[in-house]
């Protein structure tokens, strides 16, 4: 069965980076189709974009362009989110999210989801 | 502010059945599918319903989805306790050419 294991809390200065990690286990990142999806505090979920290595590079949410890229490292069956020039209100919860059949529209929407990291930016 | 609506958050008692609505638009809701998460306090989501109408396995037949147009619904029908979550609705965006989800419904069990 497979599971998506996240790296460890971070706590980060405003106008600093984030890099969190996403590891695959019990079974192959599909194809290297990975979303990331953040939660600010007492907020719903908000999609910062996916890749899905098949076809082509990543694609971001607009609210995040030029600040976020999501890459995916295939020996170590590793998908990864850096998120540049942190502020305040990227304190959430980050979680990385399998796009079920690697579908480009997301039809089968995110079958499997990673525990989450919490990013603190102070 | 979502390009998905959802209805206000619902309450019911075990055993009765609720409705959550999620509205969209011809570029999202109306041109791909919709999926339905849940999320209880303090876990992941948990994909409860892809393409519109289908179960993952180990999802309850009591949660079911439909779709007409540019709206979604999801029904829990023989609400139980544990059902007490966020409920969120997806869709892709031909016009932002990203996922959307609504801004969720937090469905109550009296």
């Amino acid at each position: 069965q497979a599971q998506l294991l996240q790296s460890g809390a971070e706590v980060k200065k405003p106008g600093s980076s984030v890099k969190v990690s996403c590891k695959a286990s019990g079974g192959t990142l599909n194809s290297y189709a990975i979303s990331w999806v953040r939660q600010a505090p007492g907020h719903g979920l908000e999609w910062m974009g996916g890749l899905i290595t098949i076809f082509g590079p990543a694609k971001y949410g607009q609210k995040f362009q030029g600040r976020v890229t999501i890459t995916a490292d295939e020996p170590t069956n590793t998908a990864y989110m850096e998120l540049t020039s942190l502020r305040s209100d990227d304190t959430a919860v980050y979680y990385c999210a399998r796009i079920q059949g690697a579908s480009v529209f997301y039809n089968l929407g995110l079958d499997v989801w990673g525990q989450g990291t919490m990013v603190t930016v102070s | 502010q979502s390009v998905l609506t959802q209805s206000p958050s619902p309450s019911g008692t075990p055993g009765q059945t609720v409705t959550i609505s999620c509205s969209g638009s011809s570029s999202n809701i109306g041109a791909n599918a919709v999926n339905w998460y849940q999320q209880v306090p303090g876990a992941a989501p948990r994909l409860l319903i892809s393409g519109a109408t289908q179960r993952p396995s180990g999802v309850p037949d009591r949660f079911s989805g439909s779709k007409s147009g540019t709206s979604a619904s999801l029904a829990i029908s023989g609400l139980q306790s544990e059902d007490e979550a966020d409920y969120y609705c997806a869709a892709w965006d031909d016009n932002l050419n990203g996922y959307v989800f609504g801004a969720g419904t937090k469905v109550t069990v009296l």
